[in-house]
């Protein structure tokens, strides 16, 4: 069984929808992260938590130690927003010298 | 701050040949990783270090060589190029700070095929 798994896989919406990406973890964590890759490759960091809520402009995430679980909603979608979306376990230390991949979710905004 | 860098963008390789992708970072990040990015896949770690002089293997580090003699720079080698080395190849960096959770930080990507 993957460590990580994110669901859904893919995911079409309409410009203004209200988005919700979640990843569910096989094992202990202690914090996840968020990342974004666009889709001309890049990788950006969008979240580090480890306990609770963020929030960042239209972009929310929330963990759940105990469940294993984490969240990570776009509140009035745009087109922009299109990227696969990736929420990478640390190692046990909790730092992101490793960190292990899901497959990530791709998302579409359609306008 | 030009944060992670990676070079070239893109590289061509015939099999057998050698090369070097090189990371650069220039916030002072003890940790440093590669990471190799196939079709449909997630990434999976190829080696990383922890400092200047550390390196251990990650998942995938066969056919590949790492070192860390500053802690700026963390060059990936390819000792023979093989097409099962086509990838897109990440460096990230990271803060070590202790019992606190950091941010990883990430290089652009290098588009390596081998033929």
């Amino acid at each position: 069984k993957n460590e990580v798994e994110q669901s859904p896989q893919n995911l079409t919406a309409q410009e203004g929808e209200f988005i919700t990406i979640n990843c569910s973890y096989s094992v202990g964590i202690s914090a996840l992260h968020w990342l974004q890759q666009h889709p001309g490759g890049g990788i950006v960091s969008l979240f580090m938590l480890s306990s609770g809520k963020k929030k960042h402009g239209r972009l929310i995430a929330t963990i759940n130690i105990q469940e294993k679980h984490s969240s990570l909603h776009i509140t009035a979608s745009h087109p922009r927003d299109s990227a696969v979306y990736i929420c990478p376990r640390p190692d046990r230390s909790g730092s992101a010298r490793q960190l292990t991949f899901g497959s990530g979710t791709q998302l579409t905004v359609l306008p | 701050n030009a944060g992670v860098t990676q070079t070239p963008k893109f590289q061509v390789l015939k099999t057998g040949q050698s090369m070097t992708l090189q990371c650069a970072q220039d916030m002072n990040h003890e940790y440093m990783s590669w990471y190799r990015q196939d079709p449909g896949m997630g990434l999976r770690l190829i080696h990383y270090s922890v400092g200047a002089g550390i390196t251990d293997q990650g998942e995938v580090p066969n056919g590949y060589n790492v070192s860390r003699s500053t802690t700026e720079d963390f060059p990936l080698r390819l000792l023979s190029a093989a097409p099962s080395q086509t990838s897109v190849y990440f460096c990230a960096s990271s803060y070590s700070s202790g019992a606190l959770n950091t941010e990883a930080f990430f290089g652009q990507g290098t588009r390596l095929t081998v033929v």
